[in-house]
């Protein structure tokens, strides 16, 4: 079985520019959740999906928004980035008895 | 207060040592904790998944949960080199959101 695949893998952007991340969860899970990891916060809850709905949110800024498809894929989009968005964003499916299964993250440099 | 803290070490051991990781929580509501391991340039890899209090054994890692006084741990026996990576502990109420500690690196020496 396929793990959570997150593509791509490495993106440099800008100040000010855009981004969207993908995310393809497990097959057959349902939930989908995004996470912040950076040296000094560590990792951060952004927002979790679940049948195409937003379930919870984390306490970032409006700039973070997500979606998720009919297929539970997801994408992740962050607009006006700012050099503190440097961080690996990591997306992660749920299991039906709540385990959490982690891709190799996105790797966001922004300059 | 973060809601979960650990300790980021780094710490270094010999092969072979008993390792132990700890992490204190402040929200009583938290019923699942979990320890991952993030190797560098990875995802965090899940390795062990508890409820509520209690100990959990699997291979060489053991589990601890002590809800009254709030207190997360994870030993690792017979240590080996690959076991080098930065662990992190988590909790959560339920399908909500992942609360994790900073994390801890760890090295096994050979």
């Amino acid at each position: 079985k396929a793990g959570v695949t997150q593509t791509p893998r490495y993106l440099i952007k800008t100040r000010g520019q855009q981004v969207t991340l993908s995310c393809s969860p497990i097959s057959g899970h349902r939930s989908v959740s995004w996470y912040q990891q950076t040296p000094g916060q560590g990792l951060q809850f952004l927002f979790e999906y679940f049948s195409e709905t937003q379930r919870n949110k984390g306490n970032f800024p409006g700039r973070f928004s997500g979606r998720q498809f009919s297929n539970s894929r997801s994408e992740m989009n962050v607009s006006t980035l700012e050099l503190g968005d440097s961080a690996l964003y990591l997306c992660a499916s749920r299991t039906a008895n709540e385990k959490l299964f982690f891709g190799s993250g996105t790797q966001l440099s922004v300059l | 207060q973060k809601e979960v803290e650990q300790d980021p070490g780094p710490l270094s051991v010999p092969e072979g040592a008993i390792v132990s990781l700890n992490c204190t929580y402040s929200n009583s509501a938290f019923q699942y904790f979990m320890w991952y391991r993030q190797y560098s340039r990875k995802g965090p890899e899940l390795l062990m998944y508890t409820y509520s209090s209690g100990n959990k054994e699997d291979g060489r890692f053991t589990a601890q949960v002590d809800k009254s006084s709030k207190y997360i741990s994870l030993f690792i026996r017979d240590s080996q080199p690959s076991d080098s990576a930065t662990y992190l502990c988590a909790a959560e109420q339920g399908a909500q959101k992942l609360v994790f500690g900073q994390g801890t690196r760890l090295t096994i020496n050979p």
